[in-house]
């Protein structure tokens, strides 16, 4: 069965660096998401994109957070200036159509340590 | 607000038993509602999705239950594995929304 891909699996960074979390979505798949988990606490939305813009974004999903399709596989999350707050365990998943009723398929997640 | 609430936090049951795990919501306008188990490491893979119209789904040993009017649900295990020890979670998405929204989850511990 196809699956989303992400690396790496886990990414130690320096408070104030800039880190990129890379996801393969499933490849007929259109619709993209990120969504993070707080050690302890539930998985939390950030955002959807779509034909190359953000379709719906969270209040979590600040300034310092951008998302790209650099190529036809990749879908990246940039976190700009990290703090030691951004520390979690970051899903990404995919769809194959929009809407609430379309099944969202996960990766395995990124977790990332704030130094 | 939405929001997705779940009982218990953790559940340690025998194998071979069966356990009911429960979900409250507060979402509005509801679209559907899933469980999905989550290993430890893993990201959360889907084991049922309910419409408004739906009030049981099954997937093995695995049955969900929602009651619309009172915006519940439940995740039903029956004959319990070691392996399905993990976090189950209820999951509620909403008409007009991408994102869905996670409730705690269950941290579920099946002891041999």
């Amino acid at each position: 069965e196809p699956e989303v891909t992400q690396t790496p699996s886990h990414q130690v960074t320096q408070m104030g660096q800039e880190v990129i979390l890379r996801c393969v979505p499933i490849s007929n798949h259109l619709y993209f998401y990120w969504y993070r988990q707080i050690l302890g606490q539930k998985v939390e939305f950030l955002v959807s994109f779509y034909n190359n813009e953000i379709s719906e974004k969270s209040e979590i999903f600040d300034d310092q957070f951008s998302v790209e399709r650099p190529d036809g596989s990749n879908f990246t999350l940039k976190i700009r200036s990290t703090k030691l707050e951004d520390s979690a365990m970051y899903f990404c998943a995919s769809s194959e159509a929009p809407g609430p009723n379309q099944p969202q398929h996960f990766g395995d997640g990124t977790r990332l340590s704030i130094l | 607000k939405n929001q997705v609430e779940q009982s218990p936090q953790s559940l340690i049951i025998l194998e071979g038993k069966n356990c009911t795990l429960q979900c409250n919501y507060t979402v509005s306008p509801f679209s559907n509602l899933r469980w999905y188990k989550q290993d430890t490491g893993r990201g959360p893979v889907s084991l049922t999705i309910m419409t408004f119209s739906e009030n049981t789904k099954s997937n093995g040993r695995y049955t969900a239950t929602l009651d619309a009017d009172t915006k519940q649900s439940s995740l039903h295990i029956t004959a319990s594995q070691l392996s399905d020890s993990a976090s189950y979670i209820c999951v509620v998405s909403s008409s007009g929304t991408y994102k869905y929204i996670f409730g705690t989850g269950t941290r579920l511990k099946v002891l041999a």
